[in-house]
């Protein structure tokens, strides 16, 4: 069966760093784009990053450019992204989804589970 | 305040029809794609609608996708009481070289 599976979620105080994993199982990995969405408690959905199936191109939000950077090895089937100095206000469960397409488009067609990031002191 | 604008609910009773409406501009709907999501209480969304018209395999054909313009619209005909959920637009924005959701729709069939 395809799936996504988050993990490295948890409570962080503002300031710190936190890392996220999404591994995947069932699809040729190394064919299609990545994403992650997040969504604050009670809120819509928030587009964080995506990275291209070769790992060559890369687009953040304006929200989270200079802190978060998103990564994967395909060797391994998983997704990354590594969140510096973070705010209250990146508090959200934060999703993976894979891109339909082999770059980047708003067509999200697997999601995960997704893991919960809580920025608090 | 999201780039794509929808209503922020929806509602209807069991076997109506309830279109959703989704607002961009030129630089999101008006040039590219548009997509549709759904989101059941306490689950990740799941792709409903892509390319404005298409259903993934699995989707029932009660659902279905359009767009004109910077305007994009998700019907949903003989509704029922498990399309009770969140509904979002999303679209790639060549301006912020991302994609960008909408605010999402609330549906409840009363």
């Amino acid at each position: 069966q395809v799936q996504l599976v988050e993990s490295g979620g948890g409570v962080v105080e503002p300031g710190r760093s936190l890392r996220l994993s999404c591994a995947d199982s069932g699809f040729t990995f190394n064919s299609y784009g990545m994403h992650w969405v997040r969504q604050a408690p009670g809120k819509g959905l928030d587009w964080v990053a995506v990275i291209s199936y070769d790992g060559n191109k890369k687009y953040y939000a304006d929200s989270v450019k200079g802190r978060f950077t998103i990564s994967r090895d395909n060797s391994k089937n998983t997704l990354f992204l590594q969140m510096n100095s973070l705010r209250a206000e990146d508090t959200a469960v934060y999703y993976c989804a894979k891109d339909r397409y082999s770059g980047s488009s708003a067509a999200f067609d697997i999601w995960g589970q997704g893991t919960m990031v809580t920025v608090s002191s | 305040q999201s780039v794509l604008t929808q209503p922020p609910s929806a509602s209807g009773t069991p076997g109506q029809r309830v279109t959703i409406s989704c607002s961009g501009t030129n630089s999101n709907i008006g040039s590219n794609t548009v997509n549709w999501y759904q989101q059941l209480p306490g689950t990740a969304p799941k792709l409903l609608i892509y390319s404005n018209t298409l259903r993934p395999s699995g989707v029932p054909d009660r659902f279905s996708g359009s767009k004109s313009g910077t305007s994009a619209s998700l019907a949903i005909s003989g509704l029922q009481s498990e399309d009770e959920a969140d509904y979002y637009c999303a679209a790639w924005d060549d301006s912020l070289n991302g994609p960008v959701f909408g605010g999402g729709t609330k549906l409840t069939v009363l």
